[in-house]
């Protein structure tokens, strides 16, 4: 397994359009988030997956932002009619929080970083 | 909501030197991370913690849950640990994390 993965890594887009991320964690793990970091600030969540059920989304998720994990394993964040204030960093992490197994330990992807100009 | 506080926001110092980076949080929490971050966005988990203290090589994290207070120290700084070191905390009545600004470390050769 070569860990987290995400794609694309860059995306520059014009404001108004819509663009999709996509993050494909480390097989075994159950727990898949998303997080946005901005130049010079530390990661703000945005919402994170249990298996395919979306456990939790931050008020920072508008209505143009919907994420997906479908079957558990690869997830999307899709942000339609970007904005500029959506220019960050989208970082994906995932990790195994499965009662006895459960490290907790959070692997994060490379991060797709998106300009909407 | 968790509020986290990191110090100092930035620091440089000399190879070989003791260095040590705070983390304060607001909530009573069920773990804390600490995590580093090069540039170009990358980031690794360096420890879990929710008691006492860990080590990993040169790294070393202790955390003092009733001061809700965590310290990252690294022993014999060299160069390629110049990176963002980020607190982060799970609890407050959210699963997701919540993360402080970061330290900005860089070690002089």
């Amino acid at each position: 397994d070569t860990g987290v993965s995400q794609d694309p890594r860059h995306k520059i887009t014009k404001r108004g359009q819509n663009v999709t991320f996509r993050c494909d964690p480390i097989s075994e793990h159950n727990r898949l988030y998303w997080y946005r970091q901005t130049l010079g600030q530390g990661p703000e969540f945005l919402t994170y997956f249990q298996n395919e059920a979306q456990l939790e989304k931050s008020r920072l998720l508008s209505d143009r932002f919907s994420a997906e994990r479908p079957k558990g394993s690869f997830s999307t964040l899709e942000i339609q009619r970007t904005e500029q204030g959506d220019s960050a960093m989208y970082l994906c992490a995932s990790s195994l929080d499965w009662g006895a197994l459960s490290t907790g330990e959070l692997f994060f992807g490379e991060g797709s970083r998106l300009t909407v100009l | 909501k968790n509020e986290v506080e990191q110090s100092p926001q930035n620091l440089t110092a000399q190879e070989g030197e003791f260095i040590t980076i705070n983390c304060s949080y607001s909530v009573g929490i069920s773990a804390l991370h600490w995590l580093q971050q090069h540039p170009g966005g990358g980031i690794v988990s360096l420890f879990m913690l929710s008691s006492g203290k860990k080590k990993h090589g040169r790294l070393i994290a202790t955390i003092n849950i009733q001061e809700k207070h965590s310290s990252l120290h690294i022993t014999a700084s060299h160069p390629r640990d110049s990176a963002v070191y980020i607190c982060a905390v799970r609890g407050g009545g959210a699963d997701g994390l919540t993360f402080g600004k970061g330290t900005h470390l860089i070690i002089q050769p």
